[in-house]
């Protein structure tokens, strides 16, 4: 069964950092993309990065690129997200998902997500 | 960078059927998507691809009721006999070798 566990998540003012993690099992982790997608409050889902299975290849949506870093350690089955310089407006649930074996092709799996709040 | 249309919401009566909607923006008509429910205060699902030639590719375990299909830039989720269990927000997903996108989601009602 396909298990993503998000953490890292928590109560940080504007202009701080904080770093996600996300915990893979159930799959073989180092053949698949993965994704970080969040959603805001009472809102949509927004793709927020990606990165292939050997991390050649990296993807950021214009509202993070400069200031969030996705990485992943395929020796512990873990992704990560590094957030820097935060605003309010990155206040979300954040998404650990699985991706399919190219860059390209769906989200198939969603972890439960992990609560990112930015107030002073 | 394509861009995903969805009704706001949509409603149907239980036991009936109900058809939902994502349009692909100009130019991008032959993309991929895929589709994902997300029930009320629960973590999105994934159920299913569906390519422009109206075929269809469902996730584990998704019921038979739920099917895909296609018209020109539209990519449908028709949900038949809905239970009260359907009732959720359900997202649209596309992509291309620069970016990814979700569609606003519809949420759906069953009356």
């Amino acid at each position: 069964e396909v298990q993503l566990v998000e953490s890292g998540g928590g109560l940080v003012q504007p202009g701080r950092s904080l770093r996600l993690s996300c915990a893979a099992s159930g799959f073989s982790f180092d053949d698949y993309a993965m994704h970080w997608v969040r959603q805001a409050p009472g809102k949509g889902l927004e793709w927020v990065s990606d990165v292939s299975r050997n991390s050649d290849r990296i993807g950021y949506a214009d509202s993070v690129k400069g200031r969030f870093t996705i990485s992943r350690d395929n020796a512990k089955n873990s992704l990560y997200l590094q957030m820097n310089s935060l605003t309010a407006e990155d206040t979300a649930l954040y998404y650990c998902a699985k991706g399919s074996v190219g860059v390209s092709g769906p989200v198939d799996y969603w972890g439960q997500g992990t609560l990112v709040t930015v107030s002073s | 960078q394509p861009v995903l249309t969805q009704s706001s919401s949509a409603s149907a009566s239980l036991g009936s059927s109900v058809k939902l909607t994502c349009t692909l923006s100009s130019g991008h008509s032959r993309y991929i998507i895929a589709w994902h429910q997300q029930q009320p205060g629960k973590a999105p699902r994934y159920f299913m691809m569906v390519e422009g030639s109206g075929g269809y590719n469902k996730g584990s375990g998704v019921p038979d009721r739920f099917s895909g299909s296609s018209s020109g830039a539209d990519r449908y989720l028709t949900i038949s006999n809905l239970q009260s269990e359907d009732e959720a927000d359900y997202y649209c997903e596309t992509w291309d070798s620069n970016t990814r996108v979700f569609g606003g989601g519809t949420k759906l009602t069953v009356l």
